[in-house]
């Protein structure tokens, strides 16, 4: 455990659902972050919280929708989504300062169907 | 350079070789680039944040150089083990809380 938790581990949707990621963490960050990681293509920054507001909105379709309660949690809401939104879903959490780097979750594998 | 680039995509190497990747990034606007280890079915480690032309970090066999004019960095791997088998992703800092990352170089190390 990285100390950035995020469930469910594992999650297939047809594309009528509504489902939602969430991820947690207890270290103290105060920015959390969702990336994306489809087949063969890098890791692509979806969303960006810091101290609870949303900074970054990187161009992501509006059939996702983050919420960030508290420092503690972030949510992706999940709905209507295609079959190409099929892919890994990373949270990751960092402090102000990032000379340690980023805390990742282990991700969400979504399938579509 | 516009894009984070990593060569080579992938590797194998005998137990015991040392190997290096190479990362390349814009370097403008820059504020740090990262290194993480992320090895299958878990979570992706952060190995390295270096800020500084010239900067050149270590942790145990793996180590890592910077050169923020022209845009590249360099990790090296000595004595490479199984247990290094990982992809090594690099990222690229511009301080506006977005990293943009490449697509990793996946290393696999045989006994």
């Amino acid at each position: 455990e990285t100390g950035v938790t995020q469930t469910p581990r594992h999650l297939v949707m047809g594309m009528t659902n509504k489902k939602s990621l969430k991820c947690e963490q207890h270290l103290g960050h105060n920015a959390m972050y969702w990336y994306k990681q489809s087949a063969k293509k890098p890791l692509e920054l979806m969303f960006v919280y810091s101290l609870e507001e949303r900074v970054e909105n990187n161009s992501v379709p509006s059939r996702f929708s983050p919420e960030c309660p508290n420092s503690s949690h972030l949510f992706l809401h999940l709905h209507t989504l295609q079959p190409e939104d099929s892919a890994l879903y990373l949270c990751a959490s960092s402090p102000f300062q990032t000379s340690d780097g980023y805390t990742f979750g282990s991700g969400t594998r979504l399938t579509v169907v | 350079i516009l894009n984070v680039e990593q060569s080579p995509q992938s590797l194998h190497v005998q137990e015991g070789d040392s190997t290096n990747f190479t990362c390349s990034f814009p370097s403008s606007n820059f504020y740090a680039l990262h290194w993480y280890r992320w090895e299958t079915a878990k979570s992706p480690e952060a190995l390295f944040v270096m800020t500084l032309n010239g900067d050149e970090k270590k942790k145990g066999r793996i180590s890592a150089t910077l050169n923020t004019k022209e845009g590249y960095s360099y990790l090296y791997i000595k004595g490479s083990q199984p247990e290094d088998s990982a992809t090594y992703l690099c990222a690229s800092d511009t301080g506006r809380r977005a990293l943009t990352f490449g697509s990793g170089t996946r290393l696999q190390v045989q006994p």
